[in-house]
């Protein structure tokens, strides 16, 4: 159980161009998803906190304008980069929370890395 | 401000041998903490986590890790590394806010297995 699939998983763009990626939960529903970026040999960086139904919580520093996230249902939140440029070429990870008993846990997805031109 | 510690960058541990991965945190209430490994171009696999109750958690893998609050330190550990075991390993504080709970990660540690 638990599984967040993430589309597409590499994507090559030109710059100035618009990407959207998706995040899913297949199997349970998630009220709340996140989306982190990486860089090369670097850690996980929160983006942004996505809520079902209500406007994204962006964390300080980026765009929202730019990083636009959308979770329309409770298995479906996607991120779109607009105007892409090549400084967000990236490897862009969602989560999906788990709520059971009292507890927290994130699930993840496989990643979508994004080359721009 | 909450942060997470990975002392270690890099790790080479030959196979078969145990491995203890070490992790320190910062946060001002009981935290949730979590491990969590991932392979090269892959997403993060959940390891173990811990919430509250027996501060030695079991997780896949053969992987345990234990909590002490005295130390303020969540280390991984397994008897015996296996080859496959070769993969980054990211430490996590899970902390509450409006929205939900986020994760801090430490900057992770790379595991590499000799033969």
């Amino acid at each position: 159980g638990a599984v967040v699939s993430q589309h597409p998983s590499r994507v090559i763009c030109k710059s100035g161009t618009s990407v959207k990626i998706e995040c899913r939960s297949l199997d349970f529903q998630a009220t709340t998803m996140f989306w982190y970026r990486q860089f090369p040999k670097q850690s996980l960086m929160l983006m942004a906190t996505s809520n079902e139904g209500s406007k994204a919580t962006y964390e300080q520093g980026v765009e929202k304008d730019k990083f636009l996230i959308n979770h329309a249902s409770l298995t479906l939140s996607t991120l779109t980069v607009t105007s892409a440029h090549p400084e967000d070429s990236s490897f862009y990870i969602c989560s999906a929370r788990v709520l059971a008993g009292g507890e927290n846990t994130q699930y993840f997805g496989p990643g979508t890395r994004l080359t721009v031109l | 401000a909450q942060s997470v510690t990975q002392p270690d960058i890099h790790i080479t541990v030959s196979e078969g041998a145990s491995l203890e991965l070490r992790c320190n945190y910062s946060y001002g209430a009981t935290p949730y903490l979590f491990w969590y490994v991932q392979s090269p171009g892959q997403g993060l696999q959940l390891l173990l986590k811990y919430f509250s109750g027996d501060t030695l958690v079991q997780g896949i893998k053969g992987f345990e890790a234990e909590f002490k609050r005295s130390q303020s330190s969540f280390n991984l550990r397994k008897p015996s590394v296996h080859w496959s075991d070769a993969a980054e390993y990211f430490c996590a504080v899970g902390l509450a806010n409006q929205a939900g709970t986020a994760l801090i990660f430490g900057k992770g540690t790379t595991l590499s297995v000799s033969s």
